[in-house]
């Protein structure tokens, strides 16, 4: 019953330091995403993936990139951290079914000072 | 681009009563689907409720429902006997279909159940 599961819940990084946020789910799901919350924002997509060695850029992917090696692992790799990316980080997945919800992570709160 | 609107920021409700958030949002897409995300104070978020947008009743979930005016691209949420778990921010969403089904999410609507 694990579903999505994010590392790590919390992190502190200074400005310029770089560091990989990652999710793995466990329901076989093809498609994964990755989103960002910003305070009194709702969620805005950085990228998606629709199957294993396939991503593709959402609304805001600038200073971020991701990979998906396996179809249960979906790590979002930010580099040169700034403050901009001070937020909460959310993954999913989903069957990519038309029409079929997406599952989310408990989400990782960043900030970079 | 897909945009979706949530005019309330905040509001509140008495247990045991009704309360409709309000979601509009902006597309040239012929189908999609509409959804409701509840986000409670642990940030985990939970589907409430969806909505084929070909479909012409409104979906239902128990408490839930919506109310779905696909020419006036609207699509509030009807919670009924208001409970002190509904305490949460609720999100509406758009699904854009194909494109990995891409959701577009409003700002959302903090809902505060007072006993």
């Amino acid at each position: 019953n694990a579903g999505v599961t994010q590392t790590p819940k919390f992190r502190i990084l200074k400005i310029g330091q770089s560091m990989t946020l990652q999710c793995t789910q466990d329901m076989n799901h093809n498609y994964m995403y990755w989103y960002r919350q910003d305070p009194g924002m709702g969620l805005k997509l950085i990228y998606y993936s629709v199957g294993a060695g396939i991503t593709d850029k959402g609304e805001v992917p600038n200073g971020y990139n991701v990979s998906r090696s396996t179809t249960e692992d979906f790590p979002l790799r930010l580099e040169l951290a700034a403050p901009s990316q001070t937020s909460v980080y959310f993954c999913a997945s989903s069957p990519g079914t038309s029409g079929s919800e997406q599952y989310f992570g408990p989400g990782t709160r960043l900030t970079v000072t | 681009a897909q945009t979706v609107t949530q005019s309330q920021p905040e509001m509140s409700v008495q247990e045991a009563e009704t309360v409709t958030l309000s979601c509009t949002y902006d597309t040239s897409e012929n189908n999609y689907y509409l959804f409701w995300y509840k986000q409670p104070p642990s940030r985990q978020m939970i589907l409430v409720i969806r909505q084929e947008a070909y479909k012409q009743q409104n979906a239902t979930e128990n408490r839930f429902s919506v109310n779905f005016q696909k020419a006036a691209k609207s699509f509030s949420l009807k919670i009924s006997d208001s409970q002190l778990g509904d305490t949460a921010m609720y999100f509406c969403a758009f699904m854009k279909l194909y494109t990995g089904n891409q959701f577009y999410f409003g700002t959302g609507t903090s809902l505060t159940v007072i006993p």
